[in-house]
């Protein structure tokens, strides 16, 4: 079965960069799935955020598309979130997910404060 | 983009009853619609794809429906341990969105 593990820092500052790694095992992330990112609120509204095909291609989503990158490492099966200009409004847990359509494997999630 | 209107925003019901929620999308999706269980400290669990197809391991006692703009989620006999968030997500037009989720508590 697909795992999904997500790391990185739980506290970033207004204006820095957000970066999370999404460590995958039980299945080689350049062998099918779109890699996503998507990130819960407080208010618990969630958000799409985007995507690294297994091929490598990218989607994000339009309201964070200058902003936003996905990028991956094949050798330790890991793709990477970075959003950049980070304000108090991009705090939320961030979750890694499989992505066919909809999300058949999810991480345990993250949860991201943004502060000074 | 298209907007999910899910409803209710949460429910309260006994064991044994049987619970509806919605979702209404804000165009036509063509059934490309899931649903997916949030328990409290947990990541979401897919429960139905493609409006209608049960995920693996899923209790029977689920069930999806709808077509068009107009989509349900319906849990026959409620079980303690259906507490949880429910919410619904599109995929037929990039970006996926999502409903605001329901809240499912015993009575």
């Amino acid at each position: 079965e697909i795992q999904l593990q997500e790391s990185g820092p739980g506290l970033v500052k207004p204006s820095q960069s957000l970066s999370l790694t999404c460590s995958v095992t039980g299945y080689t992330i350049t062998s099918g799935y779109d890699w996503s990112w998507i990130r819960k609120f407080p208010g618990n509204k969630m958000e799409w955020m985007g995507y690294i095909s297994y091929s490598g291609s990218t989607n994000y989503n339009p309201s964070l598309k200058s902003r936003i990158s996905i990028t991956r490492d094949t050798s330790k099966n890991q793709f990477f979130l970075q959003l950049n200009s980070v304000t108090t409004e991009d705090t939320a847990t961030y979750y890694c997910a499989s992505r066919i359509w909809y999300f058949d494997f999810w991480g345990p999630g993250t949860m991201v404060t943004v502060s000074s | 983009d298209i907007q999910m209107t899910q409803s209710p925003a949460s429910l309260s019901a006994s064991l044994g009853e049987t619970v509806t929620i919605e979702c209404r999308a804000s165009e036509d999706i063509y059934s490309n619609l899931a649903w997916y269980q949030q328990k409290p400290g947990n990541s979401p669990q897919l429960l139905i794809y493609d409006a209608n197809s049960l995920a693996d391991g899923v209790p029977s006692r689920f069930s999806g429906s709808g077509s068009g703009t107009q989509y349900s989620l319906k849990i026959n006999s409620l079980q303690s341990e259906d507490v949880a968030s429910y919410f619904c997500q599109q995929y037929n037009n990039y970006p996926d969105t999502f409903g605001a989720g329901t809240k499912l508590e015993l009575k």
